[in-house]
């Protein structure tokens, strides 16, 4: 198995609801990536879990909240977002662990509108 | 930080012609280099990648040398096909984990 399954795969959203996206992987990859990628642009990194723990936030607002429940799981949890930040937002894991750089493989991604 | 450029496109091919989109990469040291495609409408899938310097990687019928001379990454194809219309994106890697893309290049293949 060499997925990366990411659910819903659309959200429409209010900017007060709360939602969560859901990503999984069954590879034991100890790494797990939250990209965020506009119309027309190229994916930017936004979080980065490293043995379940956070390693790397890119400054990401408060509004978009991240959790790694276990090893295989990856959620970013939403609320009061703006219009602004409808994009397609995509999973990725890698092998993780060894300090050096290893492929991230990416899930389908979830098209997120916010109204 | 490690940074990439690739020709932006779009482009335009007829099926069996010959590919090259331009990547060129500005690093310190020599990083892992990655040429990624996505499809409409789906994620990105890893097409190949090279570790160091003079590798070559290659898949499905795409190859691309890391060449250290000219700092590129080159992203060729003999015989395109349809089945290639996609966005190609050219990677780096920030550290160990963060990677860097390019803008990426729509590519258009007509039959």
């Amino acid at each position: 198995d060499t997925e990366v399954t990411q659910t819903p795969k659309h959200l429409v959203m209010g900017m007060t609801n709360k939602k969560s996206l859901k990503c999984e992987q069954h590879m034991g990859h100890r790494a797990m990536y939250w990209y965020k990628q506009k119309a027309k642009k190229p994916p930017e990194l936004m979080f980065v879990y490293s043995y379940e723990k956070l390693s790397i936030n890119e400054s990401v607002p408060s509004r978009f909240s991240p959790e790694c429940p276990n090893s295989s799981l990856l959620n970013l949890h939403l609320h009061a977002l703006q219009p602004e930040d409808s994009a397609l937002y995509l999973c990725a894991s890698s092998l993780g662990g060894t300090g050096r750089p290893d492929t991230q493989y990416f899930g389908p991604g979830t098209r997120l509108t916010v109204l | 930080g490690n940074s990439v450029t690739q020709m932006e496109g779009p482009v335009t091919l007829s099926e069996e012609a010959f590919l090259t989109i331009n990547c060129t990469y500005t690093a310190t040291g020599y990083p892992s280099l990655f040429w990624y495609v996505q499809y409409p409408g789906e994620g990105l899938q890893l097409l190949l990648k090279a570790t160091k310097a003079d590798d070559k990687g290659s898949n499905k019928g795409f190859e691309a040398t890391y060449r250290k001379e000219t700092t590129s990454f080159h992203l060729e194809k003999g015989s395109v096909q349809v089945s290639d219309s996609a966005v190609y994106f050219c990677a780096t890697i920030q550290g160990a984990q963060k990677l860097v893309f390019g803008q990426g290049t729509r590519l258009t293949i007509n039959p």
